[in-house]
């Protein structure tokens, strides 16, 4: 199957500073990218779709000034957590779709941030 | 409105038992339904999924997992458990390129010696 890898695994940063993560699909092009957050012992919320060449689409309630998504090739999205809080610790997974013609996605290993 | 239920939390199963994960959808057209496996800190990877045709689809792992329109269900199943299946399993429902893919809260697999 196609690989999503994401840096850094797991990060941590100090109240009030800027935390990038990344999400590269290694063998294949994604136009489209979708973040996640998972919140422990909890299933996955949707954030933002992210789109090739375009700026992304944020579900509801999700800060889009807060929660910064570039993605700027078919390889590569970047989730931009700004100004970061302890309320913003949590899990934090990218995942990229098969294509148009299927629904299976592939995700990355995600990222652990803890805001201290 | 779309939906995904997976109404155990937690199952602990002997291993070598059987399991079956339960998992009921709702969804207005017709599903694209998957099971994804995570291990502690780790990304989701897919079990199985279903899109048309058979509804007895085989996956990785030894696992299958049968599509039942009538009772909105896509059960997942597996023969003999391995202690390695120990995770986090999650159904979800979606469509064509993954678009509003929508996660079940989760069941929490045990397995016990």
């Amino acid at each position: 199957g196609a690989v999503v890898s994401q840096h850094p695994s797991r990060v941590i940063c100090k109240s009030g500073t800027s935390v990038k993560i990344e999400c590269r699909s290694l063998d294949f092009q994604a136009t489209t990218m979708f973040w996640y957050r998972q919140f422990p012992k909890q299933s996955l919320m949707l954030m933002a779709t992210s789109n090739e060449g375009s700026k992304a689409t944020y579900e509801q309630g999700v800060e889009k000034d807060k929660f910064l998504i570039n993605h700027a090739s078919l390889t590569l999205s970047t989730l931009t957590v700004t100004s970061a809080h302890p309320e913003d610790s949590s899990f934090y997974i990218c995942s990229a779709s098969g294509g148009l013609m299927t629904g299976e996605l592939f995700f990355g290993e995600g990222s652990r941030l803890t805001v201290l | 409105a779309q939906s995904v239920t997976q109404p155990d939390i937690h199952i602990t199963v002997s291993e070598g038992a059987s399991l079956e994960l339960r998992c009921n959808y709702s969804y207005g057209a017709t599903p694209y339904l998957f099971w994804y496996v995570q291990s502690p800190g780790q990304g989701l990877q897919l079990l199985l999924k279903y899109f048309s045709g058979d509804t007895l689809v085989q996956g990785i792992k030894g696992f299958e997992a049968e599509f039942k329109r009538s009772q909105s269900s896509f059960n997942l199943r597996k023969p003999s458990v391995h202690w390695s299946d120990a995770a986090e399993y999650f159904c979800a429902v979606g469509s064509t390129g993954g678009f509003k893919t929508i996660f079940g809260a989760g069941t929490r697999l045990f397995v016990k010696a």
